[in-house]
């Protein structure tokens, strides 16, 4: 496609369930990232593939988050056991390369899944 | 760890020059990026520093200065569509590879 999508566009589920949020980067960035933005705060860094390994995984919050990329394209951030601390906007965001070297290597981001835990 | 200093809120009125500021102090630094977010929306990339110095690019231009962990956002001849979030981001080492770490952004409103 043109850009990252993310589906879906909106989640709303209740304390205690499981959610899959799903990220497709751009066609041939090997690098692809995933963000959560609280309401008034810049977006904060959970997880960066590079292919299909995670590179850094330092800003998963806790066990109940995790990410694969099997095929080191399509992405899945997963939450189990959700709690309604987890309410923010996911971002996913993809790049040619990864953040290694001295290329910027540009991010473009999805337009983000908005999870609401009640 | 990590601290990325911008103003939260900012007002300008249109076609005015508006300077947004942005102090960071980080384990290591490789650059600095500025994101356009519109509300709403996901950011955009605006410009990326590395070197000291003013970065221009038509109406926006980006300034650094390593010495003093500082930058700004110029925006020139401001017009309604404007109004947004400013995102300041750094990017640092981490293990072995780099990660980018944004501010919590400043919203700019642009007013008649």
């Amino acid at each position: 496609g043109a850009g990252v999508s993310q589906t879906p566009s909106n989640k709303v589920t209740e304390k205690g369930k499981y959610v899959e949020l799903r990220c497709d980067p751009i066609s041939g960035h090997t690098a692809l990232y995933w963000y959560r933005q609280s309401l008034g705060q810049g977006p904060e860094f959970l997880i960066y593939f590079q292919g299909t390994g995670a590179a850094d995984d330092s800003g998963l919050p806790n066990d109940r988050f995790f990410a694969v990329r099997p095929e080191g394209s399509v992405s899945t951030l997963k939450i189990q056991r959700t709690e309604r601390g987890d309410s923010a906007v996911y971002l996913c965001a993809s790049s040619l390369t990864g953040l290694g070297g001295t290329s910027y290597n540009e991010q473009f981001f999805g337009p983000g899944t908005r999870l609401t835990v009640l | 760890g990590q601290n990325i200093d911008q103003p939260t809120e900012m007002t300008a009125t249109e076609g005015a020059i508006v300077q947004i500021n942005c102090t960071y102090q980080t384990s290591g630094f490789n650059g600095l990026f500025w994101y356009q977010q519109h509300a709403g929306e996901a950011p955009t990339f605006l410009s990326y520093n590395v070197l000291d110095g003013l970065e221009e690019k038509g109406r926006f231009s980006s300034f650094l200065s390593r010495s003093k962990g500082y930058s700004y956002l110029l925006l020139k001849e401001l017009q309604m569509k404007d109004s947004a979030s400013y995102l300041c981001a750094v990017r640092v080492p981490s293990g072995g590879y780099q990660k980018v770490t944004f501010g919590t952004g400043t919203k700019l409103q642009v007013i008649p």
